[in-house]
């Protein structure tokens, strides 16, 4: 089974310039994460997605960031324009709603982006 | 108070040894509990999920206890391969989402 698909791997920006992340989730999960991890911490949810629809993006900085699921499979986040904290690896997760399992979530590679 | 807190380390213990982490949380209804992996440079894979009666996978035993609102990982016999940071994660209630804690770092050394 193909893991959750993210690129870029790296992205090195300038302040004040935009960047697009991208995330392909495992096929058939319907709920899709965007999660922000800064270097010695955890990872912090940003959005949720159940299918196209949006369940929680009350920790998204939504002055800068956005995140969209258009058909309900791929999700782009963009940031625009990029501030020196946003220097983070961008982690997206995928997994199935109500699972028994007890909503495991399979993460990405991330992209680590870095703020000059 | 973090809604999940944990002590980042690092633990630095040798080959063989019994070394436990600790993890405490805030929303006393919180629902399910997990530990996830998550090696240098690489994504946080699940490790093991937490039970109230408690659930082991080999070496690894998880424990919760709801009075205290406390979670704990216990490793037996570390190896060299355990080497990684070790996330406690919380599912509040009626939701999807996960906390993150920000990680326990355990370095398993000859």
């Amino acid at each position: 089974e193909a893991g959750v698909a993210q690129s870029p791997r790296y992205k090195i920006i300038e302040k004040r310039q935009s960047v697009a992340f991208w995330c392909n989730p495992i096929s058939g999960h319907a709920t899709l994460y965007w999660y922000q991890q800064i270097l010695g911490q955890g990872p912090k949810l940003l959005i949720q997605f159940q299918n196209n629809g949006v369940v929680d993006d009350s920790q998204l900085p939504k002055d800068r960031f956005s995140a969209e699921r258009l058909k309900g499979v791929d999700s782009t986040l963009k940031i625009q324009p990029a501030k020196l904290e946003d220097s983070a690896v961008y982690l997206c997760a995928s997994g199935h709603s109500g699972s028994d399992t007890g909503n495991e979530q399979f993460f990405g590679p991330g992209t680590r982006l870095t703020v000059l | 108070r973090k809604e999940v807190e944990q002590d980042p380390g690092p633990f630095n213990v040798p080959e063989g040894a019994t070394v436990a982490f600790n993890c405490t949380y805030s929303n006393s209804a919180s629902q399910s509990f997990f530990w996830y992996r998550q090696d240098c440079r690489k994504e946080p894979k699940l490790l093991m999920s937490v039970y109230s009666s408690g659930n082991e996978d080999g070496r690894f035993t998880a424990q919760l206890n709801r009075a205290s609102q406390y979670i704990s990982l216990l490793i037996r016999d570390s190896k060299l391969s355990d080497s990684a940071t070790y996330l406690c994660v919380v599912n509040p209630p009626l939701s999807d989402k996960l906390i993150f804690g920000t990680g326990t770092r355990l370095q398993v050394f000859p």
